[in-house]
């Protein structure tokens, strides 16, 4: 499988929101709700920010949401905090017992 | 709480195999299905695979089909991935992950492991 397509930056002030889109085909993010987003610091291990699409798992602020329409899915990050600044990855089902990641954002805080 | 410990790092050869371990604790381990998933220096993350931990039932990703196994050994509570045929683009650090409830997404993670292929 090709990697969903992710913008390689995205930037916003304190405050402010940012939104990271997620581009792959109808055979992974617009066949299937098992789209997922991960965190990650440098040097640290990835940590589940959204599953299904657009679920929190326990402990994630409210400030991070999840969605799709059709082929692409968004993570939008509102409120926008200095600790926020990361890079953020996307995931989904591919079909056929199969994952596939995207190619990542790196987030800046301004 | 769920913690799943990785092996130390690794520096191999090309050519030859390194075998990553993942002790699981907290939960039992035979419940969840365990991923493998690799990050080289500065790059994206990789999916390389799963192992239902209560058959054994594995699947690989087809870029790593034939050099890749992932086994485990539950009277351990750990789950391994073996990668074989090493070359210098296979320098990475290699996670483990359980699913979080879904088969399909990740919710803890091991703290990783480098692996290192060098001359």
């Amino acid at each position: 499988q090709s990697a969903l397509t992710q913008p390689p930056s995205a930037s916003g002030s304190p405050g402010q929101s940012v939104t990271i889109s997620c581009t792959g085909t109808s055979s992974d993010v617009g066949g299937y709700n098992y789209v997922s987003w991960y965190q990650q610091h440098p040097g640290k291990a990835p940590k589940l920010m959204i599953y299904e699409v657009t679920k929190r798992p326990s402990g994630v602020p409210d400030r991070f949401s999840g969605s799709k329409s059709g082929n692409t899915a968004s993570l939008t990050v509102s409120g926008l905090q200095a600790e926020d600044e990361a890079d953020y990855y996307c995931s989904s089902y591919a079909g056929g017992n199969n994952v596939v990641f995207g190619g990542g954002t790196k987030l800046t805080v301004l | 709480q769920v913690q799943l410990v990785q092996s130390g790092a690794e520096v191999k050869k090309p050519g030859a195999s390194v075998k990553v371990s993942c002790r699981a604790s907290g939960y039992t381990f035979t419940t969840y299905t365990i991923h493998w998933v690799r990050q080289a220096p500065g790059q994206r993350l990789e999916w390389m695979g799963w192992i239902n931990t209560g058959n054994g039932n594995t699947k690989y990703s087809q870029q790593f089909q034939g050099r890749v196994t992932i086994t485990r050994d539950t009277s351990a509570s750990t789950a391994y991935m073996e990668l074989s045929s090493l070359r210098s683009e296979d320098t990475a650090v290699y996670y483990c992950a359980r699913v979080y409830s879904s088969a399909w997404y990740f919710g803890y993670w091991g703290q990783g492991t480098l692996v290192t292929v060098s001359s």
